[in-house]
C-alpha cells in the first residue's frame, strides 16, 4: 500500500541552486531509498539509508533519515539541468530483497537553465 | 552494475486480448522479481512478487487471474495481462534485487501498455 508522501509535489529552481525534497512514511522500516525517474523511463537507484543511519552522502546528494518522525529528506546541491526528473522515496519493510518497495508519490523537479 | 531489461518497451492492443511482458535480469540471477504499475503522473504501486519455482504473491486488490505471473527461470519473469481492458493501460515496471546489496532494486526500463 502507498505510504510515502513527498513534498513538495513539484519544485522548480534555477540551475546551480540546491533542491530539497522531503518524504514521510507511516510504518516501521528496514531502509529507505531514493530513486530518480526521467519522463517515461525506468527508475534509477540513487541512495539507500538504513534505519540505524541518520545521514548519508553520495556525490551531490545528501540524505537524512529521522525514524522518530518517520521522515527523510533528499538534498541535491548545485543542481544541473540534467537533474530534471521525478524523485521518489521508497521504503522496504525487511532486508535482503524479500519485499517489494512502497513508493511515495514523488516530487517532480524542474531545473531551469 | 546489474541490468534488467523488459520487452516490449511499448505495446498497443485491442480490448479483450492478452499481452505478455517479459522481465529479464541480464547479468545476474534473480530468484525474486517484483512487478509494479504506474499510472500517468502517479507513483509506482507494487502489484506482485514473482518467485522462481513457486507461485507469485499478489498485493491486495490485484487480481491474480487477470495478471498472470510466471517466473520461468532464474533470469526471466513474465507478466501476462489477460483480457485487457482500457483501464489496464499503464506503465508496467519490473525490478530485481541486486547482487551486491539485496536491498537495492534494479529496475527495468518499463513497458507502456495501451489498450484500445
Amino acid at each position: 500500500s502507498q505510504q510515502g508522501e513527498e513534498d513538495p509535489q513539484a519544485l522548480s529552481i534555477q540551475e546551480g541552486e540546491n533542491a530539497t525534497m522531503n518524504c514521510s512514511y507511516k510504518t516501521s522500516i528496514n531502509n529507505l531509498q531514493w530513486y530518480r525517474q526521467n519522463s517515461g523511463r525506468g527508475l534509477v537507484h540513487l541512495i539507500l539509508i538504513r534505519s540505524n543511519e541518520r545521514e548519508k552522502h553520495s556525490g551531490r546528494l545528501r540524505v537524512t533519515l529521522d525514524t522518530s518522525k518517520k521522515s527523510s529528506s533528499l538534498l541535491i546541491t548545485a543542481s544541473r539541468a540534467a537533474d530534471t526528473a521525478s524523485y521518489f522515496c521508497a521504503t522496504g519493510l525487511s532486508g535482503g530483497g524479500a519485499d517489494g518497495l512502497t513508493f511515495g508519490k514523488g516530487t517532480h523537479l524542474i531545473i531551469q537553465p | 552494475g546489474a541490468v534488467v531489461s523488459q520487452h516490449p518497451s511499448w505495446v498497443i492492443c485491442k480490448s479483450g486480448t492478452s499481452v505478455k511482458i517479459e522481465c529479464r535480469s541480464l547479468d545476474f540471477q534473480a530468484t525474486t522479481m517484483f512487478w509494479y504499475r504506474q499510472f500517468p503522473k502517479q507513483s509506482l504501486m507494487l502489484m506482485a512478487t514473482s518467485n522462481e519455482g513457486s507461485k507469485a504473491t499478489y498485493e491486495q486488490g490485484v487480481e491474480k487471474d487477470k495478471f498472470l505471473i510466471n517466473h520461468a527461470s532464474l533470469t526471466l519473469s513474465t507478466l501476462t495481462v489477460t483480457s485487457a481492458h482500457p483501464e489496464d493501460s499503464s506503465f508496467y515496471i519490473c525490478s530485481a534485487p541486486g547482487r551486491g546489496s539485496l536491498d537495492t532494486q534494479y529496475f527495468g526500463p518499463g513497458t507502456r501498455l495501451t489498450v484500445l
